[in-house]
């Protein structure tokens, strides 16, 4: 089945700075890639999504990347504000078989006054 | 608020018990999702069901069983509670059942076992 990897874990930046966050999938036929932010206690919330046949999508101060030949996918943040503070899941789903999510692992991203 | 409703908020109860776990998707939606979220497992999928239909399993335990009704609500039920059960569990909901579908999640039910 679909595997999801999930870097950095952690990650810590000072207010203004960017962040990035990396994902890595196994499936070949994965087609979907959203991005999830969880606040603490919260429910995940879609926050942008990418489909295969784009290479990149911006909302504002999100973006995500799609490299389909190494099947990874990236979400970047910039000027980050303490409020971006969550845990960020990346996901993905697979052409076929209904719209199963497979989520990573988590990223706890702080952002620092 | 996503528009997906899930009731109830929190549920405390003791092994060997069984309980019901109720989601209401957004206004429009068809398929309904249940996914467990646990510190050790992460986010899990469940279950996908599409206007009335199975779509898709995930590693659900036999314990475990869902279904959607014609009003299109969902109910999962747990049965036969294990310590490990203890978990928060989100119901999302898509418009079609089909993979590249935004799913927005309700704000789950923290099952606690006792």
């Amino acid at each position: 089945g679909e595997n999801v990897e999930q870097h950095p874990s952690t990650l810590s930046v000072q207010e203004g700075d960017s962040a990035v966050i990396k994902c890595t999938y196994s499936d070949s036929a994965s087609n979907y890639f959203p991005w999830y932010k969880q606040e603490l206690g919260k429910r995940p919330q879609l926050i942008i999504d990418i489909r295969s046949n784009v290479g990149e999508k911006k909302d504002q101060r999100i973006a995500v990347t799609l490299n389909k030949t190494a099947k990874h996918f990236s979400l970047h943040i910039t000027e980050t504000q303490p409020e971006d503070s969550a845990v960020y899941f990346c996901a993905a789903s697979r052409a076929g078989g209904g719209n199963k999510l497979t989520f990573g692992t988590g990223t706890q991203l702080k952002v620092e006054l | 608020d996503s528009g997906v409703t899930q009731t109830p908020k929190h549920l405390i109860t003791a092994t060997g018990q069984r309980v019901t776990l109720r989601c209401s998707p957004r206004s429009g939606d068809l398929s309904v999702y249940w996914y467990q979220q646990s510190l050790d497992q992460g986010l899990q999928f469940l279950i996908q069901y599409y206007n009335g239909e199975e779509r898709a399993k995930g590693n659900i335990l036999e314990r475990f069983s869902a279904q959607q009704f014609p009003d299109l609500h969902s109910e999962l039920n747990l049965s036969s509670l294990e310590l490990g059960d203890s978990a928060l569990y989100f119901c999302a909901s898509s418009a079609q059942g089909a993979s590249n579908q935004p799913q927005h999640f309700g704000d789950g039910t923290r099952l606690s076992i006792l």
